[in-house]
């Protein structure tokens, strides 16, 4: 079955640290892939999204997240979180043969502490 | 309006009630879908138009889901005779990307459904 697999449920960083949340997905194909943030209340803003091309894209708020093919993995990172940071980071693919709708991993919960 | 819009933010339903969720799109997005957000979960994919015509209805969990988007505009998804487990948060998306395509989908704030 088509999964988005987020190992992480809670990752918690001192600021100014860095940051990685992984990502792993198990398709045949290459999907477009997307990293998403949801804040308590808020609705989920796209941070950086990949379909072609470079590998290492740059997304807002300094965010990037690397496509590796060989692992079938796209994680984010960020070189020094800030407290406005925490929230939950979904990754989401859309698989084509499948229609155009996302299919999101479970969520990486990050709490910052100064 | 910029962005899109989701009414009510909340609803508290009885069990048994039926309740009408309403997603003003992106204006000019062809393409609106609805996801299903239950706690601590991530979003799963409920249903999916481009323009008026429903196009992928695979997500929806039962018959007493139903979706319109009678004018290729504002969508109502609604919920007949309620139970607990339809308690969540309903996210519209909308996108301007058609069949076929694929393009960054923008989210609604989201209606949280409490059902007692």
């Amino acid at each position: 079955a088509q999964s988005v697999t987020q190992p992480d449920i809670h990752i918690t960083v001192s600021e100014g640290a860095s940051l990685e949340l992984r990502c792993n997905y198990s398709y045949g194909a290459t999907p477009y892939l997307f990293w998403y943030v949801q804040s308590p209340g808020q609705g989920l803003q796209l941070l950086l999204k990949y379909f072609s091309g470079d590998t290492l894209v740059q997304g807002i708020k300094g965010f990037e997240a690397e496509f590796k093919r060989s692992q079938s993995s796209f994680n984010l990172r960020k070189p020094s979180v800030h407290w406005s940071d925490a929230a939950e980071y979904f990754c989401a693919v859309v698989l084509m043969e499948y229609g155009n709708k996302l299919v999101f991993g479970a969520g990486t919960i990050l709490r910052v502490k100064s | 309006g910029a962005g899109v819009s989701q009414s009510p933010r909340y609803k508290v339903a009885k069990r048994g009630q039926d309740v009408a969720l309403r997603c003003d799109p992106i204006s000019g997005h062809v393409s609106l879908f609805w996801y299903q957000q239950a706690l601590g979960q991530g979003p799963e994919f409920l249903t999916y138009f481009q323009n008026e015509a429903q196009l992928d209805k695979s997500g929806l969990p039962s018959d007493r889901f139903f979706a319109e988007r009678p004018e290729g505009s504002v969508s109502t998804l609604k919920i007949q005779r309620t139970q607990q487990e339809d308690s969540a948060v309903y996210l519209c998306a909308s996108s301007s990307a058609g069949w076929g395509g694929t393009d960054t989908q923008y989210f609604g704030p989201g209606t949280r459904l409490t059902v007692l």
